[in-house]
């Protein structure tokens, strides 16, 4: 398996511009994560999936930010409009569970984002 | 908000010396991960320790974990120019077990 896949690496963009990240999790894991990584925040929880269903987006900062997952293999983090403070490493991950000994979650290679 | 704190924030040894580094928790948890993010890269899972476990091996890392005290720490051994990389403790909420929260990491260097 290639683990997940992240596209794309590297995005950098104007204030105001749309940004939509990509991630293909691994085949067979039932959840999907969305995180976000700065220096001053560290690495956040922003929204996952069960079975491409969304469960918790609480970790959503604002309504800018928008996620789907419209098959188990495609989810999309999507940024309108964007603006500096969004300039992160946006990394996407997947897990087979989210609870027990199985909830190990592969991470991605991540997308930064840098917002002008 | 965060549910682990890692400690020290970094961390400094001569390759060959052993890093310890620990995690304090706030809520009763059913497991605890560590992971490990090196520079420019996603995390990658190192070993996971339930709740009802005390200390778990994986090769040079050692995890010992006491509830009574939420708090967990990770123990590499024999270091190496490799390990240099960010370490990350994460748990789950018994009252969520559906997500894990990462803390604010332990930055390690070996130097050669």
């Amino acid at each position: 398996d290639a683990g997940v896949i992240q596209s794309p690496r590297h995005e950098v963009t104007e204030m105001g511009q749309e940004v939509t990240l990509r991630c293909k999790p691994i085949s067979g894991h039932d959840y999907l994560f969305w995180y976000r990584q700065t220096m001053m925040r560290g690495l956040e929880l922003l929204i996952y999936f069960n079975n491409n269903v969304p469960i918790d987006d609480s970790g959503m900062p604002e309504d800018r930010f928008s996620a789907k997952m419209p098959n188990a293999s495609f989810s999309t983090l999507k940024i309108q409009p964007s603006e500096p403070r969004d300039s992160a490493v946006y990394f996407c991950a997947s897990s087979l569970q989210a609870g027990g000994a199985r909830n190990e979650q592969f991470f991605g290679p991540g997308t930064r984002l840098t917002v002008l | 908000s965060q549910q682990g704190e890692e400690d020290p924030q970094a961390l400094s040894i001569q390759e060959g010396e052993n890093a310890t580094m620990n995690c304090s928790y706030k809520t009763s948890i059913n497991n605890l991960q560590w992971y490990r993010q090196n520079s420019g890269r996603g995390l990658v899972h190192l070993i996971l320790i339930r709740s009802n476990e005390r200390e778990k091996h994986s090769g040079r890392l050692r995890v010992t974990l006491d509830t009574s005290k939420k708090s967990s720490s990770l123990l590499i051994t024999a270091s190496r120019a490799a390990d240099t990389a960010s370490y990350f403790c994460a748990t789950d909420a018994r009252s969520s077990a559906s997500k894990i929260i990462f803390g604010s990491g332990t930055r390690l260097s070996i130097r050669p």
